[in-house]
């Protein structure tokens, strides 16, 4: 079965300072990967998806194969980033669609003034 | 307001009692999924619905769960006979079901049983 870790439940930074939120995955296929946010008192929402390949607030996220990680980076944090960020993983359910979403356990980022 | 809605936003039960919530996803959408979430923890995958036809069930949802989606447009998620250990948050997402697609999730219906 799939899995999804995120090692790290909290990781607090500077303003301005880089940040990378950590996240491997364990799937022998081919997996697509999402980052979701959580910001204070709003829903989950997509902040990026591996195949999409872009770079969504600052943030971007590279699939290592080879390391099965699917790790999140932004050079300068800002206040605003603060918010809880789930990795998650989705395999074919059947067919060529994707399916269920198999999520880490979360990180919370606290960005310092 | 044109994005997934649940209803309620907040239950709170005794222990036995039945709870019923509903997921009204977005309108054209015809994937909707169901995942809890207990404190501390990332969403977990309850079960999904393709249009009326629920595809897909995880071993987390025991016999006293039950999902429908009768019309292929709103789902309810039912809770027979509720214990402590439901008190979580339940969310609903949906995704318009073409190639990989975004799940879109609700605000989520928080559990309590007392």
């Amino acid at each position: 079965a799939q899995r999804v870790t995120q090692p790290e439940k909290l990781l607090s930074v500077f303003k301005g300072a880089p940040v990378e939120l950590k996240c491997n995955y364990s799937y022998s296929g081919s997996p697509e990967l999402f980052w979701y946010v959580q910001y204070s008192r709003q829903r989950l929402q997509l902040l990026l998806r591996h195949i999409s390949r872009e770079s969504i607030k600052g943030f971007t996220a590279d699939l290592n194969k080879g390391e099965t990680s699917f790790h999140l980076k932004k050079p300068f944090a800002q206040e605003e980033d603060s918010a809880m960020y789930y990795c998650a993983l989705s395999v074919p359910a059947g067919g060529t669609s994707y399916g269920k979403l198999t999520f880490g356990q979360g990180t919370i980022l606290t960005v310092h003034p | 307001d044109t994005g997934v809605s649940q209803n309620p936003r907040h239950k709170i039960t005794k222990r036995g009692q039945n709870v019923t919530f509903r997921c009204d996803p977005i309108s054209e959408h015809n994937r909707l999924y169901w995942y809890r979430q207990t404190l501390g923890q990332g969403p977990e995958f309850l079960t999904y619905f393709q249009n009326e036809a629920q595809l897909e069930k995880s071993r987390l949802l025991s016999d006293r769960f039950s999902a429908e989606r009768p019309k292929g447009s709103f789902s309810t998620l039912e809770i027979q006979r509720t214990e402590q250990g439901d008190s979580a948050m339940y969310l609903c997402a949906s995704s318009p079901s073409r190639g990989t697609d975004t799940q879109y999730f609700g605000p989520g219906t928080r559990l309590t049983v007392l």
